[in-house]
């Protein structure tokens, strides 16, 4: 079964580094998305890419965060000048359209830790 | 603002005894899906409902939807141990690519 498949899971950063977090969604998927997941709480709706843009971003992502979709499989997420409470769980979700109707696949996600 | 909240916040069973969560929300939606997460991996998809639908079944997990109070129920009959995860709630209020969930609910299935 196609999955959606995160690397690396576990990622422990100095705080005021630059880390990159990859993903690569299903191969015939169009929509690609990042969620967080600090520990213990909900997890939360990053942004949403699509046809090279961001189709939509929460408040979350401000300037320190930026998404890249650098050839035709993989999907990454940037984030700059890394901050303690960037700690947080990093999930990549794929779907095949933004229909109503769709699901959304989500990787293993990253655990990322600033210390 | 739209928010996925369930209940309970954690729910505890002996192994072959159903398991029932609910899950609110405050917005219309297009539809809502229930994700099981075990500890500390990823979300895996269960089921997705959408709005114009109130029931629907796969296996042993039953959810149901009701619009009319912004409510939705994922059941679990005949859990096993297996079933011991957190389980989130989430909808997309008319855009299917974001998704807002809930706080979760944290079953824990007993032998």
């Amino acid at each position: 079964e196609p999955e959606v498949t995160q690397t690396p899971s576990h990622q422990v950063t100095q705080m005021g580094q630059e880390v990159i977090l990859r993903c690569v969604p299903i191969s015939n998927h169009l929509y690609f998305y990042w969620y967080r997941q600090i520990l213990g709480q909900k997890v939360e709706f990053l942004v949403s890419f699509y046809n090279n843009e961001i189709s939509e971003k929460s408040e979350i992502f401000d300037d320190q965060f930026s998404v890249e979709r650098p050839d035709g499989s993989n999907f990454t997420l940037k984030i700059r000048s890394t901050k303690l409470e960037d700690s947080a769980m990093y999930f990549c979700a794929s779907s095949q359209n933004m229909a109503s109707n769709t699901e959304a696949f989500f990787g293993q996600g990253t655990r990322l830790t600033v210390v | 603002s739209q928010q996925g909240e369930e209940d309970p916040q954690a729910l505890s069973i002996q192994e072959g005894e159903n398991a029932t969560m609910n899950c609110s929300y405050k917005t219309s939606i297009n539809n809502l899906q229930w994700y099981r997460q075990n500890s500390g991996r990823g979300l895996v998809h269960l089921i997705l409902i959408r709005s114009n639908e109130r029931e629907k079944h796969s296996g042993r997990l039953r959810v149901t939807l009701d619009t009319s109070k912004k409510s939705s129920s994922l059941l679990i009959t005949a859990s096993r141990a297996a079933d011991t995860a957190s389980y989130f709630c989430a909808t997309d209020g008319g855009n299917a690519g974001k998704s807002t969930f809930g706080d979760g609910t944290t079953l824990t299935v007993k032998p």
